[in-house]
């Protein structure tokens, strides 16, 4: 897991309230990214940022935001909107050198269960 | 849409090579190919990554073929915390510095005592 955390590593909520998942890195790495992962399933993109101030969907942005204030912090907030909040999401995050040998580092992951 | 197939679930003895196949007939000539593994409830970990020579690092080997159209991922000693979902993905570069992998459902490995 390497120099990323993620906080808390269980989370229940009830149904209709919005709740913020907290990443951070002491990588210095440049980019950051949350993916989701559902049983049985491999994982999928959720949204991306390669620089501070700067963020892009991935495949399944609807009913999640995020914000990167800080190189080191990449919070994602599930939304009410989010009609299945319920998964194992992770950050990870990579150099961005702009090289395909870039390598994407993983934090351990936070089990969301919406009640 | 994955762009590799790989075997749901394979067995493999403690202490024998395990040797994991993928399939990416699609791949293009500037994707190198990459191998993560996910231990249940844990985070993804690397392993290695190769464009179209083998590599080789202290946890596994990567055989591509000469058609680059599929690989092998060779874990030499396996023992049983090997015992994980690898991954076999195509990076796609978006060129912008920074892009998501896109991961299928894996083959879920398991070293038998």
């Amino acid at each position: 897991d390497g120099g990323i955390t993620q906080s808390p590593k269980y989370l229940f909520r009830k149904e209709g309230q919005n709740v913020t998942l907290s990443c951070e890195q002491n990588l210095n790495h440049d980019a950051m990214y949350w993916y989701r992962q559902d049983p049985g399933q491999g994982l999928r993109l959720i949204y991306y940022s390669q620089i501070v101030n700067d963020f892009q969907k991935g495949d399944i942005a609807e009913g999640y935001s995020v914000s990167r204030e800080k190189k080191e912090s990449f919070p994602l907030t599930v939304t009410s909107a989010q009609k299945n909040p319920t998964a194992f999401y992770l950050c990870a995050s990579s150099p961005a050198s702009g090289s395909l040998t870039d390598t994407q580092y993983f934090g351990p992951g936070t089990r969301l269960t919406v009640l | 849409d994955a762009k590799t197939t790989q075997p749901p679930s394979m067995d493999c003895a403690e202490g024998r090579a395990a040797n994991l196949p993928c399939n990416h007939s699609t791949i293009s000539g500037n994707e190198y190919v990459y191998w993560y593994r996910q231990i249940h409830s844990q985070g993804p970990q690397y392993i290695i990554h190769g464009l179209k020579n083998n590599e080789t690092n202290e946890m596994a080997s990567l055989i591509i073929t000469e058609d680059r159209k599929s690989s092998t991922l060779i874990l030499p000693h396996a023992t049983l915390r090997d015992t994980a979902v690898y991954y076999c993905i195509v990076r796609v570069y978006s060129g912008g510095g920074a892009d998501g992998l896109t991961f299928g459902k894996g083959t879920h490995l398991i070293i038998q005592p």
